[in-house]
């Protein structure tokens, strides 16, 4: 059972424009939600990552946007580049447990 | 510091054969994950340990997938006999406490034949 549900598999965006991810959980009991970006042939990096404590997390053009009551969370990427082209992954754990790690989007930015 | 180092970085091998996996964490890192990369099946966890001590190997396909971590700057992923099924990037990655900040390997990209 995929605990972590991402949307959609892929995404294709304009250079300038807001490229949009979401992911659903149904463990309450997730406390950390990371965000990963990966290039080919890299590992995974991590990016941003927000606690549910609360709702929004910016950092430069990313920012993480949390609804607790929905178990949603979402990847915003702001004036998105050629070079945000990656594969993103989306995650949640609880305290001293592991990832569990969401399918992953693959974003193509078009110059 | 150099980060989490994985060797191979690609491994062809036949259907049979043993295959050795090999990690070294980042320095000062108490934390090691080994996880599967598949298009089918995404990032899966497959063991992780704590201060060299396995805690969580749930995630372990079967009996021909072992890992050990003899000290704290060494670890092997070894599948023995490897199936074409095994095929697929295998990271490694460490993190300073806990599951959280994790930060990964270039990764190992296996073929079996």
């Amino acid at each position: 059972q995929q605990q972590v549900k991402q949307s959609p598999q892929s995404l294709i965006v304009q250079k300038g424009g807001i490229s949009i991810i979401n992911c659903a959980y149904e463990n309450t009991a997730f406390d950390y939600f990371p965000w990963y970006q990966q290039f080919p042939g890299k590992g995974p990096a991590l990016l941003i990552a927000i606690r549910p404590d609360v709702s929004e997390k910016k950092e430069g053009r990313f920012t993480i946007s949390f609804n607790k009551s929905a178990k949603q969370f979402s990847l915003h990427i702001m004036d998105s580049q050629p070079g945000d082209s990656a594969t993103y992954f989306c995650a949640a754990s609880y305290p001293g447990n592991q990832f569990y790690f969401g399918t992953g989007t693959s974003l193509t930015v078009i110059p | 510091d150099a980060g989490v180092i994985q060797s191979p970085r690609h491994e062809v091998t036949e259907m049979g054969q043993e295959v050795t996996l090999r990690c070294k964490p980042i320095s000062g890192h108490d934390y090691l994950f080994w996880y599967r990369q598949t298009m089918m099946r995404g990032l899966e966890l497959l063991i992780y340990f704590n201060n060299n001590v396995p805690i969580d190997d749930s995630g372990m396909p079967e009996d021909r997938f072992s890992a050990k971590m003899p000290n704290a700057s060494f670890s092997t992923l070894k599948i023995q006999p490897s199936e074409p099924r095994d095929s697929a990037v295998y990271f490694c990655a460490s993190s300073p406490a806990g599951v959280e900040t994790q930060y990964f390997g270039p990764g190992t990209r296996l073929l079996v034949l």
